[in-house]
């Protein structure tokens, strides 16, 4: 059964607190994103990875870390010098990061709270 | 940057009114594609648009891409409870850009 997982579904932490958030594809695609997305807002992203081993950063990268050690994995760390983390995080891939195979297949998403 | 922007931003309709979300960019795009977000569920992709001018239908949803490829619309005729949740587009400029992300028109409906 091919997909893309994010666990867990909801997450607690204490302020002050790093927190990594996982993210799993079996779908054998090599670009990988992460986005933010608050109540009643949209997409932002957070960073992307186009192959094993190299990552960008995206629009709201500050206070956020990422690594792509394996093509399947894509964990996303945010740190206490995230100042908001209290948001939904979805993670998402694709074939290619650009070209005819970048239609975005999205996990069903980790919803952080941070007390 | 590249920036895509949705109007509306939000819509209440009742049912079996028509609705549509219209996607702007401020730059040329090489593709546009439609993806569905459900209340608390994730983005699906819906469809993706390549030539200039293109429409495509599924069902009762109508989109179009610009003959300039700089704007893009979804059209829902005669909306329905299940269509509710928010739309997003996503374009890309060049073929070796990746996608961004519009802003998202979030569909309430009336029963």
């Amino acid at each position: 059964d091919g997909g893309i997982t994010q666990s867990p579904k909801y997450l607690f932490r204490k302020e002050g607190q790093n927190v990594t958030l996982s993210c799993e594809q079996n779908l054998n695609h090599d670009a990988m994103y992460w986005y933010r997305q608050d109540p009643g807002q949209g997409l932002r992203l957070i960073y992307y990875s186009q192959i094993v081993n190299d990552f960008q950063k995206g629009d709201i990268a500050e206070g956020y870390s990422v690594s792509r050690e394996k093509k399947e994995s894509f964990p996303l760390t945010v740190t206490s010098a995230q100042k908001n983390p209290t948001a939904f995080y979805l993670c998402a891939s694709s074939f290619q990061l650009a070209g005819g195979g970048d239609t975005q297949y999205f996990g069903p998403g980790t919803r952080l709270t941070v007390l | 940057g590249q920036q895509v922007m949705q109007i509306p931003q939000y819509q209440h309709v009742q049912e079996g009114e028509d609705f549509t979300t219209y996607c702007n960019s401020s730059t040329t795009l090489s593709n546009i594609q439609w993806y569905k977000q459900r209340p608390g569920g994730h983005p699906v992709f819906l469809i993706q648009l390549v030539k200039s001018g293109e429409v495509k239908k599924q069902k009762r949803l109508t989109f179009q891409f610009g003959e300039a490829k700089k704007n893009s619309s979804l059209h829902i005729t005669a909306t329905q409870t299940t269509d509710v949740g928010t739309y997003f587009c996503a374009g890309r400029r060049s073929s070796g850009d990746k996608l961004t992300f519009g802003t998202g028109t979030r569909l309430a409906v009336r029963p």
